[in-house]
């Protein structure tokens, strides 16, 4: 068990719904990751964020935003979802703004876009 | 821009065999980090070893080591004593010092045979 917390572990929606991912990061961690992992695309770094800033923004499509709560939990919103859009969304986080020590992965949410 | 390159998309090995996971980096940075990680149909993602760039020592955690090789920017994986719980998907990360987001290979299927 990493500490990482994600919420919920599976999701089936249809085209053009909205859906919220939920990633409750290790006590004490201030850093959130998120990263979409697909067939095609491997594992893609979305946006982090730190101690409820946003700090990095990676391949996030303009259809998706996440925010971090001040009690350091994160969500990932997707919209307008599209049939591509189907893969394994992963949390990590770290305890500081960097990724150079560990980072601690949640077993991810697998979306299902039908 | 930082790319990793698993040219293996599936390995197997006998169980108490050793084998050899391959990975390359392309990057002109001088200060950066580099990752193993594991994931097992769990999905859980998990690191199995880390090695610094300004390191010359090969990093070693029990039956896993890595032969670093800085000038010819390969980053290999060497499971010792194989067991039929590494089996698993690998994948090869790449970290730049100042950088945010871990660049991930696109994976290699390890296969255990009893």
């Amino acid at each position: 068990d990493s500490g990482v917390t994600q919420t919920p572990k599976h999701l089936i929606t249809a085209t053009g719904q909205r859906v919220t991912l939920r990633c409750s990061p290790r006590s004490g961690d201030l850093s959130v990751y998120w990263y979409q992992q697909s067939l095609d695309q491997g594992l893609q770094f979305l946006i982090q964020y730190y101690n409820g800033e946003e700090r990095a923004k990676g391949n996030i499509l303009e259809r998706f935003s996440a925010q971090q709560f001040p009690d350091l939990h994160s969500e990932l919103n997707l919209s307008s979802l599209e049939l591509g859009d189907s893969a394994l969304y992963f949390c990590a986080s770290s305890g500081g703004d960097r990724l150079n020590t560990e980072a601690f992965f949640g077993q991810g949410t697998r979306l299902t876009v039908v | 821009a930082q790319t990793v390159t698993q040219s293996q998309p599936e390995m197997s090995v006998q169980e108490a065999e050793t084998v050899t996971l391959s990975c390359t980096y392309d990057t002109s940075e001088s200060d950066y980090y580099l990752f193993w990680y594991k994931q097992p149909p769990s999905r859980q993602m998990i690191l199995v070893i880390r090695q610094e760039a300004y390191k010359q020592q090969n990093a070693t955690e029990n039956r896993f080591s890595v032969n670093f090789q800085k000038a010819a920017k390969s980053f290999s994986l060497k499971i010792s004593d194989s067991q039929l719980g590494d089996a698993a998907m690998y994948f090869c990360a790449f970290l730049w010092g100042s950088n945010y987001k871990l660049t991930f290979g696109k994976g290699t299927l390890l296969t255990v045979n009893p």
